[in-house]
């Protein structure tokens, strides 16, 4: 069964601090798909990521990037520089396509807050 | 391009009473997907349409949970009766493209129904 850990709850940091938030995945299949989606206070899921098994590239896109690591089942995403606006829950997810069935799994969330 | 839109926002209601959410996708989404999401936790598939039809319902609590999605566009999540336990943000996303085998797509979510039951 596919799984997905966040292992940081609340990570809390002070305006203009770097702050990674890991993400640990279980799945069996070679074949899958990680996401990561900011929930800020709104309550909306708004996307920010999508990356395939096959492509370890890290990606970098402004103030935020992405490190894929298969060999350790790892999917960190970093904020540079982070601002008050970056404070939100963040969720990492996994998908893994089986015939029509393309459900993601989520984790439980890092709570990131920061202070100015 | 408008996002996916959700009604109402909020709602209170006590146990056993019923409760009904709407949700409008993306415009030309044929995949529309229905996940609760408990408080502290990660968002739940409840159920996944393709175009009107069902493709996955396996963790519907279908004793008191339905939802249907008419002529392939907006669609309806209903609870009845309500219990404490649903309490709950109910989050509706669509994607673009019809699933195939071997691929995937991009979730877009709309802002949610919070859903209190006292």
């Amino acid at each position: 069964a596919q799984k997905v850990t966040q292992a940081q709850t609340e990570i809390s940091v002070v305006e203009k601090e770097d702050v990674t938030l890991d993400c640990v995945y279980e799945t069996r299949d070679t074949t899958y798909y990680l996401f990561w989606y900011k929930q800020p206070p709104s309550g909306e899921l708004v996307f920010l990521i999508r990356r395939n098994s096959f492509d370890e590239q890290n990606e970098i896109s402004g103030r935020y990037s992405w490190n894929f690591q298969k060999s350790t089942s790892s999917f960190n995403f970093t904020i540079t520089a982070s601002q008050v606006v970056d404070s939100a829950v963040y969720f990492c997810a996994l998908s893994e396509p089986r015939g029509s069935n393309y459900k993601l799994t989520f984790g439980k969330g890092t709570l990131l807050t920061v202070n100015p | 391009e408008a996002g996916v839109a959700q009604s109402p926002r909020y709602k209170i209601i006590e146990k056993r009473q019923s409760v009904a959410f709407w949700c409008n996708p993306i415009s030309g989404h044929a995949t529309l997907y229905w996940y609760q999401q408990i408080l502290g936790q990660g968002p739940k598939l409840l159920i996944q349409f393709q175009n009107n039809g069902v493709v996955d319902d396996s963790q519907l609590p279908k004793d008191r949970f339905s939802a249907e999605r008419l002529k392939g566009v907006d669609s309806t999540l209903k609870i009845q009766p309500a219990k404490l336990e649903d309490s709950a943000v109910y989050l509706c996303a669509s994607s673009l493209l019809i699933l195939a085998v071997g691929g995937t797509d991009t979730q877009y979510f709309g802002p949610g129904t919070r859903l209190t039951v006292l």
